[in-house]
């Protein structure tokens, strides 16, 4: 398999911009993670969804955060405007379903977004 | 709600030598506990586990974490390090999950030097 798969690697815009960034989960996995690293706060998880619908979003700081899954194998998290404060790296993870039994599935990390808005 | 400190930002240690890296958590009960590392350009990879039992776990790449009930801790352990092993490490924490609790909370890191 080839791990979660996250594009583009690297993103610089100006702000104001609209910038989406993507990720396709391990197929067979069915919860869906992103998160968002900054040197400030750390790791912090934004939403995560099962079976393509959002669980939590509890994490996404503002409107100008969206997130999506329109199908079990892509979702986007959306920033519309961007802001210099929203430069991180952004991380997308997916994780297998819980069976009977299973105290925790592993989440599995992509290798992540840079994003820098100017 | 749980959270994670893991109080040494930056660690140098020499090729070779013993680690710890501490981590402590706050939680009403016993939560899950994990160990990721990260390294350079890369994702989060999981290095080890504790959900019960057993409070000495061992994980990937020669890894080891005791849990500590009576201090809250989950200290990541490795008897001699290799260069390869520099890179940030992160505790985490989850709550015993109920099912569709999946959030993992996380340490704000600790980066791992080795000088030889």
């Amino acid at each position: 398999d080839a791990g979660v798969i996250q594009s583009p690697r690297h993103e610089v815009t100006e702000m104001g911009q609209e910038v989406t960034l993507r990720c396709k989960p391990i197929s067979g996995h069915d919860y869906l993670f992103w998160y968002r690293q900054t040197m400030m706060r750390g790791l912090e998880l934004l939403i995560y969804f099962n079976n393509n619908v959002p669980i939590d979003d509890s994490g996404m700081p503002e409107d100008r955060f969206s997130a999506k899954m329109p199908n079990a194998s892509f979702s986007t998290l959306k920033i519309q405007p961007s802001e210099p404060r929203d430069s991180a790296v952004y991380f997308c993870a997916s994780s297998l379903p819980r069976t009977s039994g299973s105290l925790w599935n592993e989440q599995f990390f992509g290798p992540g977004t840079r994003l820098t808005v100017l | 709600a749980q959270s994670v400190t893991q109080p040494d930002i930056h660690i140098t240690v020499s090729e070779g030598a013993s680690l710890e890296l501490r981590c402590n958590y706050s939680y009403g009960a016993t939560p899950y506990l994990f160990w990721y590392v990260q390294s350079p350009g890369q994702g989060l990879q999981l290095l080890l586990k504790y959900f019960s039992g057993d409070t000495l776990v061992q994980g990937i790449k020669g890894f080891e974490a005791e849990f500590k009930r009576s201090q809250s801790s989950f200290n990541l352990r490795k008897p001699s390090v290799h260069w390869s092993d520099a890179a940030e490490y992160f505790c985490a924490v989850a709550a015993p999950p109920n099912f569709g609790n999946e959030k993992l909370t996380f340490g704000t890191g600790t980066r791992l030097t080795i000088i030889p």
